[in-house]
């Protein structure tokens, strides 16, 4: 069985602060992993994946993510955080086209 | 290029009546999905697909069934609705690098 866990429901920074966003995940064999962000009243929209390659990934917005195998982890990131950042943020995980997301975790950003 | 179409976006059932959701989509993807949007539960998978006439279960697929007799629809159906299916469904279509998603159908049974 796969799963992916978010251990925050909240985070909170002010503007121009650097930002973490946590994900850990469980599978057997090599994960598929990704960070969507979902606006309200909107569906999910892509930020960044990892497939294989470097353990950062960059993506849309300035936004980027480490891959640890070790810690099982992928951590969405970024060095200064905006206003416009506040969302809800979903880590997804693939295994044999099977995509699992976490429960979310809302990121609201104070000027 | 419309990406991922659902319809209908609102819904309101009884319970007991029957629907289905559909979702259409014009990029060619393979792969397509369903899911349930709850507060403080994230997306949780109901049923997804691998191509057309495959269909597989999710996370939470009980109450629900799903069909893929074209590549680009894939529906979801609900023979007797129950006031727990009252929810957000989001349908997505993937070629295995990011997936692109609709723009959700909220749906109340009451």
């Amino acid at each position: 069985a796969q799963s992916v866990a978010q251990p925050e429901d909240q985070v909170n920074v002010a503007e121009g602060n650097p930002l973490t966003v946590k994900c850990t995940y469980s599978v057997s064999g090599n994960p598929y992993l990704f960070w969507y962000v979902q606006y309200p009243n909107r569906g999910l929209q892509f930020l960044l994946k990892y497939i294989t390659g470097d353990n950062l990934v960059k993506g849309s917005y300035g936004f980027e993510a480490e891959f640890n195998k070790s810690q099982t982890s992928f951590h969405l990131k970024k060095p200064s955080a905006l206003v416009s950042d506040s969302a809800l943020y979903f880590c997804a995980l693939c295994n044999n086209n099977d995509m699992r997301f976490g429960a979310g975790t809302r990121l609201t950003v104070k000027p | 290029n419309a990406g991922v179409t659902q319809t209908p976006k609102f819904r309101v059932l009884k319970t007991g009546q029957s629907m289905t959701l559909l979702c259409a989509q014009d990029m060619n993807h393979e792969y397509m999905y369903w899911y349930r949007q709850d507060p403080g539960m994230g997306l949780r998978l109901i049923h997804y697909s691998v191509g057309e006439g495959t269909t597989a279960k999710g996370e939470v697929p009980d109450g629900y069934n799903v069909s893929r007799l074209k590549k680009q629809n894939f529906l979801l159906g609900l023979e007797s609705a129950a006031p727990s299916q009252t929810s957000v469904y989001f349908c997505a279509s993937s070629l295995m690098t990011e997936a692109f998603f609709g723009q959700g159908t909220r749906l109340t049974v009451v």
